[in-house]
């Protein structure tokens, strides 16, 4: 696609329900990351993918959170038994190259979540 | 990790005033982005400026890597340059992992 899409744009769910959120990143980019951003803040750093490979988590905040890019392409951040802290805007991102130091990194609209 | 301060927090010009963005970072770094935030929550990639000077358009960017810090010029505003400001450094050892600042609010006025 012509830009990195997100789905759903907009989740309200009830406390202790699981949430996926969709990712779908700029055809034909290598790199795929996961950011969180709260009210008033910049977006933090959650995961990183290289293709299908993982290869840095250490942003989640807990193992409530989970992430998976399977054909190295799409994308899905999970929440589990979520909780009122996990409300904030979860972004995505792309970059072309598999080393991302000196790429521009595009960022999708976000998913504002809230926990209700 | 690093530490990226950003100048001013607030700022609010009237349209065609020129501003300057200030962006602080506490160790050297090889990725230094400025993204703008606007009101419709879109971020959207503006410089990648990890030293050096770019321009484009009304906006133009400087980067003293020696000195920490990078500044981001906006001329003539327009009402449409309102939004958040932020400036991105990758996280020491790595080369993936941005760290933002808090961003500098920028309101232009009619």
């Amino acid at each position: 696609g012509a830009g990195v899409s997100q789905s759903p744009r907009y989740k309200v769910t009830k406390r202790g329900q699981d949430v996926a959120l969709r990712c779908d990143p700029i055809s034909g980019h290598v790199s795929l990351y996961w950011y969180r951003q709260a009210l008033g803040q910049g977006p933090e750093f959650l995961t990183y993918f290289n293709y299908e490979a993982q290869q840095d988590k250490s942003g989640l905040p807990n193992d409530r959170f989970s992430a998976e890019r399977p054909e190295g392409s799409i994308s899905t951040l999970t929440i589990q038994r979520t909780e009122q802290r996990d409300s904030a805007m979860y972004r995505c991102a792309s970059s072309p190259f598999g080393n991302p130091s000196g790429n521009t990194i595009y960022f999708g609209e976000g998913s504002w979540l809230t926990v209700v | 990790g690093i530490q990226v301060e950003q100048s001013p927090p607030d700022l609010i010009l009237q349209e065609g005033a020129n501003s300057t963005l200030r962006c602080n970072f506490s160790d050297s770094v090889n990725n230094l982005q400025w993204f703008h935030q606007n009101p419709w929550g879109q971020l959207i990639n503006l410089f990648y400026i990890p030293s050096g000077t770019k321009q484009n358009g009304r906006l133009s960017a400087t980067t003293v890597a020696t000195e920490r810090y990078s500044l981001l010029y906006i001329s003539s505003s327009q009402t449409t340059d309102s939004g958040v400001y932020f400036c991105a450094v990758d996280d020491g050892g790595s080369n993936y992992k941005l760290t933002f600042g808090k961003g500098t609010l920028l309101t232009v006025n009619p």
